[in-house]
């Protein structure tokens, strides 16, 4: 079965920083391109950061400089280091697989995603 | 980049159809086929329900479907369900540094 599972959110304080973890099951991250998206409480979603099969990554200006997306293809897994938090990052965090029919083609929309993992930054 | 434009609301009794607009720009929906539209019900995450302006993945319903004009997507939710009840959300390619840009939500009640 196709599965992300994310994990690694929480409580810290502003200024404070965080690592999240998605573990993928059911297919390879590093010959896929994956993103991760974050939704503040109540709020829509807004794409935060992505990493093509490639390595090349892009992010959201909102956390430019801040935040580094990678991943550990002996563990299938994709990570998101955040620094110097904000309150403004609270948010639930999701990462999700770029749809792709392969051969290098990307549909520009997520397929699979993960339940989320809250991050709250608060004093 | 700033997200797309969607309406607040939209309703509908069972049976009925319901249209969801989304404005973009030409940096955005105006300049690409890459438009997607993900249902998100209560305390789940999303689910993507059309790609590529109106390609539905395996196990969508067809009521489902999708449509462009210029600058202007579209979701069509023909006999509307009860489960059809959720938040959706469209998306659109931005370029390589934006990559995708949301719209704001639009929360689907059918009546």
């Amino acid at each position: 079965e196709v599965q992300l599972v994310e994990s690694g959110g929480g409580l810290v304080q502003p200024g404070g920083s965080l690592t999240l973890s998605c573990a993928a099951s059911g297919f390879t991250v590093s010959t896929n391109y994956m993103t991760w998206v974050r939704q503040p409480p109540g709020k829509g979603l807004e794409w935060v950061s992505v990493i093509y099969s490639a390595g090349s990554t892009y992010y959201a200006d909102s956390v430019k400089g801040r935040f580094t997306v990678s991943r550990d293809n002996s563990k299938n897994t994709l990570s998101l280091q955040m620094n110097s938090l904000r309150v403004e990052d609270t948010a639930v965090y999701y990462c999700a697989r770029g749809a792709t029919p392969g051969n290098y083609y990307y549909y520009y929309a997520m397929d699979v995603w993960g339940q989320g993992t809250t991050v709250t930054v608060s004093s | 980049q700033s997200a797309l434009t969607q309406p607040p609301s939209a309703s509908g009794s069972p049976g009925q159809s319901v249209t969801i607009s989304c404005t973009g720009t030409s940096s955005d929906v105006g300049n690409y086929k890459y438009v997607s539209w993900y249902q998100q019900h209560p305390g789940k995450a999303p689910k993507l329900m059309i790609y590529e302006v109106n390609q539905r993945p395996s196990g969508v319903p067809d009521r489902f479907s999708g449509s462009k004009s210029g600058s202007t997507a579209s979701l069509t939710v023909s006999g509307l369900q009860a489960e059809d009840e959720a938040d959706y959300y469209c998306s659109s390619y931005a370029g390589s540094n934006d990559f995708v840009v949301f719209g704001g939500g639009t929360k689907l009640t059918v009546l």
